[in-house]
C-alpha cells in the first residue's frame, strides 16, 4: 500500500521567510511523528501526534517552529522566519498507534540561503 | 533524557563477510529498540526490531541482539551483499511515553565485492 509522503521533496527559501512542510501519513495511522535529520545534530526528535490528545511539542527546537495535524491525517509543520541552521532533512512518520513500530517518509530538503 | 550512542562510525567489509553494529543506551526505562536503514536521499527504513522482554530477534541474514543489563544492543548481519551498503541507525524509546525515538549517530557500511 502507499507509504508515507512529504511534499515538497526540496525546498530552498531565503533567510527570514517562512515556510510549510506537509506530510501524509500511511492511512489509519494515528500517530504521526515529526523528525530532523541534519549533520550536526544527527537524527532528532520535533514532535508528536497521537489521536486528539495535545502534541507532545517537547523536540521543537524554537518558537519559531510549529506543527499542525488536520483532522486526524495531514500535518503541517511551519517554520517561520527561517534561519541557516534550520537547513536540514525534515522527516515524517506514522504509526498505526503509539505502542506500534513507525515508517518515515523520504523526506523535504530544506536549504535556507 | 535518553542518550543513544553508536559504534562504529563507519564500517567497511568484504562481501560475504559478517557485520556487527553496537549501541549502548542510557534509560533503563527504554523499552524498545528498532533498527533503520537509510540509502542516499531516502528516509529510513524500519528492517528489525525487539523489545525488553526478548533477548534477541532474527530475520533471514539480520539479527539483533539485546543485553537489558548492560544496556547494549547490537545488529549483526551476515553473508553481506552490496546491496547492504548504506547508513544504519539504532534507536531507543519507552513505548508507554509516546514512542519518540532516540538515535544513534549512524554507521555507514560499505560493502565490497
Amino acid at each position: 500500500g502507499a507509504g508515507v509522503s512529504q511534499s515538497p521533496s526540496n525546498k530552498v527559501t531565503e533567510k527570514g521567510k517562512d515556510v510549510e512542510l506537509r506530510c501524509d501519513p500511511i492511512s489509519g495511522h494515528t500517530a504521526l511523528y515529526w523528525y530532523r535529520q541534519s549533520l550536526g545534530q544527527g537524527l532528532e526528535f520535533l514532535i508528536y501526534f497521537q489521536g486528539n490528545s495535545a502534541p507532545d511539542k517537547s523536540g521543537l527546537p524554537s518558537d519559531r517552529f510549529s506543527a499542525e495535524r488536520t483532522g486526524g491525517s495531514v500535518s503541517t509543520l511551519t517554520i517561520q522566519r527561517t534561519q541557516q541552521e534550520d537547513s536540514a532533512v525534515y522527516l515524517c512518520a506514522s504509526s498505526y498507534s503509539s505502542s506500534h513500530e513507525q515508517y518515515f517518509g523520504p523526506g523535504t530538503r530544506l536549504t535556507v540561503t | 533524557g535518553e542518550n543513544v550512542e553508536q559504534h562504529p562510525s563507519t564500517l567497511s567489509v568484504q562481501e560475504g563477510d559478517s557485520a556487527v553494529i553496537k549501541c549502548t543506551y542510557s534509560d533503563s526505562a527504554s523499552n524498545y529498540f528498532p533498527w533503520y536503514k537509510q540509502e542516499l536521499g531516502k528516509g529510513p527504513q524500519l528492517i528489525i526490531d525487539i523489545r525488553s522482554n526478548v533477548g534477541e530477534k532474527k530475520d533471514q541474514r539480520i539479527a539483533v541482539t539485546l543485553n537489558k543489563t548492560a544496556k547494549h544492543f547490537s545488529l549483526h548481519i551476515t553473508e553481506t551483499q552490496p546491496e547492504d551498503s548504506a547508513v544504519y541507525f539504532c534507536a531507543a524509546s519507552k513505548g508507554a511515553a509516546g514512542n519518540k525515538l532516540t538515535f544513534g549517530g549512524g554507521t555507514r557500511v560499505l560493502v565490497k565485492p
